[in-house]
Formats: structure tokens, sequence, C-alpha cells
């Protein structure tokens, strides 16, 4: 079974700073992985996924992600955030046989000061 | 707009109420679930279907009953709910078998058991 730990619950940051949010999953298999965000009094949307090829996802809204398989981790990064990136953040993972496990994380509260 | 609907969007319920929520998917998809999000926590999986028959039931109590009449639709149904049932309620879809995994969500019902 895969399991995903977010390793900070909450990030703030100020408007056009950069920013990381941690990743980081255990599975004895591949994986794919994702990370999604939710805005207030809204259900989870996909910003970016990582099936196979490069480490390297690009995302919406400006977001990327880099999979690195040694570290186990899927971090996701902006370079110059705005206030309208206040949101929850989940990283999701699951394995790579098409049925619906998915597992996620706890969530990373993002609030971008201005 | 996410292709995927609920409603009622809240819903506030006592105790001793029935009451159903309701999600529907226009994307195609052959896979629906329902998810309970509580603060703080990470997203629980309750329920899944797969071309309508149900595949997992992650040791929900039996005060939530699910029906999935079709591949687009399905239902949460409640009775005699506990005050920490309350929650948001989400529901998504996918197309299992693609290689994919992804899910795509619906904007929730937030519950609220008095």
């Amino acid at each position: 079974a895969q399991s995903v730990t977010q390793l900070d619950s909450q990030v703030p940051v100020f408007e056009e700073a950069p920013v990381e949010l941690r990743c980081n999953y255990s599975s004895s298999v591949s994986v794919y992985l994702f990370w999604y965000v939710q805005y207030p009094n809204q259900g989870l949307q996909l910003l970016l996924k990582y099936l196979s090829g490069s480490t390297l996802v690009k995302g919406i809204n400006g977001f990327e992600a880099e999979f690195n398989k040694s570290q186990t981790s899927f971090h996701l990064r902006k370079p110059s955030v705005h206030i309208s990136d206040t949101a929850e953040y989940f990283c999701a993972v699951s394995p790579p046989n098409g049925n619906n496990d998915m597992r996620f994380g706890a969530g990373t509260r993002l609030t971008v000061k201005p | 707009e996410t292709g995927v609907t609920q409603t009622p969007r809240h819903l506030v319920m006592g105790m001793t109420n029935k009451k159903s929520l309701k999600c529907e998917q226009h994307l195609g998809h052959n896979a629906m679930y329902w998810y309970k999000q509580s603060a703080k926590k990470p997203l629980e999986l309750m329920f899944v279907y797969n071309f309508k028959e149900q595949t997992e039931n992650n040791s929900v109590p039996s005060r939530f009953s699910p029906e999935c009449p079709n591949s687009s639709h399905l239902f949460l149904h409640l009775h005699t709910l506990q005050p920490e049932d309350s929650a948001l309620y989400l529901c998504a879809s996918s197309a299992t078998g693609t290689g994919n995994n992804e899910q795509f969500f619906g904007p929730g019902t937030r519950l609220t058991v008095l």
C-alpha cells in the first residue's frame, strides 16, 4: 500500500516570493503522483501529475513539481506566488495499475500575504 | 466547471433526520467515489463504485448508505447521523483502465449535523 506525507501543514509566504510545498511518499511499487489544489468552498482541482517520462512536470497556474525517485519525493514549486494562490494543496499517489486506489496527504495550507 | 456536480451544496440536519446527497458526472467516466473531508485530517475514502458495482467500503458506518443507479449518478443516503459526521463530503469520478488514474472532483456538500 502507498502512503503520502506532506511535511508542512501551513506555509505562509509573501506575495511574489518563491514557494515549495513538500511531499514524500512511501510505496513498494512504482507510482503515479498528483498535486491537487482546493480553493475555499470548492472541490479539488488537478494542478499537475507525474505518470512517467521527464521528472520535471509543469502544471497550471505556473506550478511545477519534480519527481525524485531516490528521495521518494514530489515537491511542488512556484517561483513567484500571487494572493490568488492562497488555498489548500494536496499531494496524492496511486499505483499505475488502473484501479481506484488513490491516497491523499493531509494537505498544506498555503497563505500568500501582501 | 469540473464536470462533476453535487447537490445540495450545504445541508443542516438533525440526528434523527434522513437526507440524501446527490452526485452527477458528465464526463463519461465509469468509476465514482465518495470522500469525507474533515478539518485537519486527510481525505477519507468512503466508497468506490466501478460500473455501478461497489468495489470498496472503507469500514464506513451503516448510517451512510451509498447508491449508484448508473455510471453517471451516485447518491449517499444519510440517517441517524452523529455530530462528528459533520464534514465536507466530496464526490469524484475517474475513467479506470486508461492508465491515468486522475480523479475529477465535485464542489462538495458541506454537512452540519446538529
